[in-house]
């Protein structure tokens, strides 16, 4: 079985270019998850699906931050504006309903 | 606000001994308890998990330890062996979706 397929895998830009990062998750699995990686803050919650439907986005820092679950089986995370402050390790995690998550391998991205 | 806590931001052990990966909630709510690992350039992987109807859970050279009372759990790894060195993250729920990692803690056994 594939496990989550993330992509890019990195992703280097400019700051306020657009920037799009892709989940592919686990067949069969109806919850998805966008974490984000730092140091002062581990792994934040930014937004997670159940069923494709958004049920919290209240960890998504800014309005420059949007996500969409446009069937079950995709998923993107976009950053319009970017600034350097976006960078970080981004990860896609899916599930199925109340069971332990399984991660995709993160896109890492720096924002220049 | 952490609701999860890892105050060890790093942890080193020799090879064969025990490492012990201390981690502290504050939401009495929380019912469900994960160890997640994370080598570099990957994603986090599933490890151990603990539900708060019990209080110990083991799983061959890991097991986790839950002191509801003290709102704190704890991993040990018994003997640590060099492939055990990453970081781990304790996660938490309060039966639903939405899992709350802490920030990490590295681990690295000494050969």
């Amino acid at each position: 079985d594939a496990g989550v397929i993330q992509s890019p895998r990195h992703e280097v830009t400019e700051m306020g270019q657009e920037v799009t990062l892709r989940c592919k998750p686990i067949s069969g699995h109806n919850s998805l998850f966008w974490y984000r990686q730092t140091m002062m803050r581990g792994l934040e919650l930014l937004i997670y699906f159940n069923n494709n439907v958004p049920i919290d986005d209240s960890g998504m820092p800014e309005d420059r931050f949007s996500a969409k679950m446009p069937n079950a089986s995709f998923s993107t995370l976009k950053i319009q504006p970017s600034e350097p402050r976006d960078s970080a390790v981004y990860f896609c995690a899916s599930s199925r309903q109340n069971e332990k998550l399984f991660f995709g391998s993160g896109t890492q991205l720096s924002v220049l | 606000d952490q609701q999860v806590k890892q105050n060890s931001p790093s942890l080193s052990v020799q090879e064969g001994r025990i490492s012990i990966l201390n981690c502290d909630y504050t939401n009495s709510m929380f019912d469900y308890f994960l160890w997640y690992k994370k080598y570099p350039a990957e994603g986090p992987t599933f490890l151990i998990s603990i539900s708060s109807i019990k209080d110990k859970n083991e799983d061959g050279r890991f097991t986790v330890f839950l002191n509801k009372s003290a709102k704190h759990l704890s991993l040990h790894i018994v003997p640590s062996q060099p492939g055990d060195s990453a970081v781990y993250f304790c996660a938490a729920s309060a039966g639903g979706n939405q899992f709350y990692f802490g920030t990490g803690t590295s681990l690295t056994v000494i050969p």
